[in-house]
């Protein structure tokens, strides 16, 4: 398996654009996790999925953010309109439960956003 | 609120000595713990896991849980250049994860040759 796919990896845009983060899992995993780390704040757990159902979004910031899950190998992370405040590496993450206790989480590559 | 806590660091240790990191946490309700590897502009790796009181050993890795004391910790045995790194710890309710990991900020380790 090819791990957990992120695009883009980079993305530099203009604050007020609308930015769209993207995730393929790994085949088989039925969470989904997507996380936002900054040097100030760490690693966040902005919202999850569990067999595509979004289970908990109290992480997300502001309306202006909103997550999908369409397929079991799909999800997209939307901010609009974006503000400097946005800017920050993203990562997805998918698991397997039960195996999640034992094997964690597997992270993607991360999109690192820029708006200025 | 879930919290953990880490030492930002950074924490250098001579190259063969023993890198000992520490992480505390609030949530009583943790039953899981994980220690994740970061390496400068990658993405975490997880390096173990534990969930039962004592200490687990991988390789030159071993993890110590204190579930009384709210306490995690990682040894690295014979440390090199190469475990460099800044290391995560992340602590779990029930379900080992399934419901979010909460994540400390991290130690930076530097591993002096």
């Amino acid at each position: 398996d090819a791990g957990v796919i992120q695009s883009p990896r980079h993305e530099v845009t203009e604050m007020g654009q609308e930015v769209t983060l993207r995730c393929k899992p790994i085949s088989g995993h039925d969470y989904l996790f997507w996380y936002r780390q900054t040097m100030m704040r760490g690693l966040e757990l902005l919202i999850y999925f569990n067999n595509n159902v979004p289970i908990d979004d109290s992480g997300m910031p502001e309306d202006r953010f909103s997550a999908k899950m369409p397929n079991a190998s799909f999800s997209t992370l939307k901010i609009q309109p974006s503000e400097p405040r946005d800017s920050a590496v993203y990562f997805c993450a998918s698991s397997s439960y039960p195996g999640t206790a034992r094997y964690g989480y597997t992270f993607g590559s991360g999109t690192r956003l820029t708006v200025v | 609120q879930k919290e953990v806590e880490q030492n930002s660091g950074p924490l250098s240790v001579p190259e063969g000595a023993i890198a000992s990191l520490n992480c505390t946490y609030s949530d009583r309700g943790s039953q899981s713990f994980f220690w994740y590897r970061q390496y400068s502009g990658k993405s975490p790796e997880l390096i173990m896991s534990i969930y039962s009181n004592g200490d687990k050993e991988d390789g030159r890795f071993t993890a110590q849980l204190n579930k009384a004391s709210q306490y995690v910790s990682l040894l690295i045995r014979d440390s090199q250049p190469s475990d460099s790194a800044t290391y995560l710890c992340a602590g779990a309710l029930e379900g080992g994860g399934a419901d979010g990991l909460t994540f400390g900020k991290g130690t930076h380790l530097i591993i002096q040759p």
